[in-house]
């Protein structure tokens, strides 16, 4: 059974792009979840969606977008970048609610 | 609301018992995880306990809960160079969609 798959695995940008990431969650898991790694703030969610409905969202600025799409696979969107957006975005499947989370292998964004 | 809290650092000697430590603050919690990160990779779902349970075995691993002072464990028996990692507990709240990290304990193998 193939695992959570994020791509692309690295991404550098220039401030001021936008950036595009997508995950493709774990055959009939239907919540996607998104979560930034950065060494100043540790993991921080940035949005879920089920059934292509987001169902919760986290403190980041309307930069940061998402969508889920009916096959479960999922987006999310970086506008304007800034250095600071520099960061590991993990990407977790869950089969449903209260249930476990798979994380993808992430995808690195630099941002210069 | 949700705070999770670990030390950040722990060093033990090859084949001494790891115990890592997490507090939690959200009494609503419903799934207990801990995860295993590996350094340029995601994270590996190494076990997890649910509320309702006081402990959890899984080989070389052992989850003990103590919802009264909410503070969680994670043991590995007989500690090996592959251990070596950085080690998240995270608590996930019934309704909340989202799971709460600690900001993990990175564990030092000792030869």
């Amino acid at each position: 059974k193939a695992g959570v798959t994020q791509t692309p695995r690295y991404l550098i940008k220039t401030r001021g792009q936008q950036v595009t990431l997508s995950c493709s969650p774990i055959s009939g898991h239907r919540s996607v979840s998104w979560y930034q790694q950065t060494p100043g703030q540790g993991l921080q969610f940035l949005f879920e969606y089920f059934s292509e409905t987001q169902r919760n969202k986290g403190n980041f600025p309307g930069r940061f977008s998402g969508r889920q799409f009916s096959n479960s696979r999922s987006e999310m969107n970086v506008s304007t970048l800034e250095l600071g957006d520099s960061a590991l975005y993990l990407c977790a499947s869950r089969r449903g609610r209260d249930t476990e989370a798979f994380f993808g292998q992430g995808t690195r964004l630099t941002v210069v | 609301g949700e705070d999770v809290e670990q030390s950040l650092f722990l060093s033990v000697r090859e084949g001494d018992s790891s115990v890592i430590n997490c507090t939690y603050t959200d009494s609503s919690s419903t799934y207990l995880y801990w995860y295993k990160q590996e350094p340029g990779a995601g994270l590996q779902l190494l076990t997890y306990i649910f509320s309702n349970m006081d402990m959890k075995q899984d080989q070389r691993l052992t989850v003990l809960l103590n919802k009264k002072d909410k503070h969680l464990s994670l043991r590995i028996a007989d500690t090996q160079t592959g251990d070596s990692a950085i080690y998240f507990c995270a608590e996930d709240v019934f309704g909340n969609e989202k799971l709460t990290f600690g900001t993990g304990t990175r564990l030092t193998i000792i030869p």
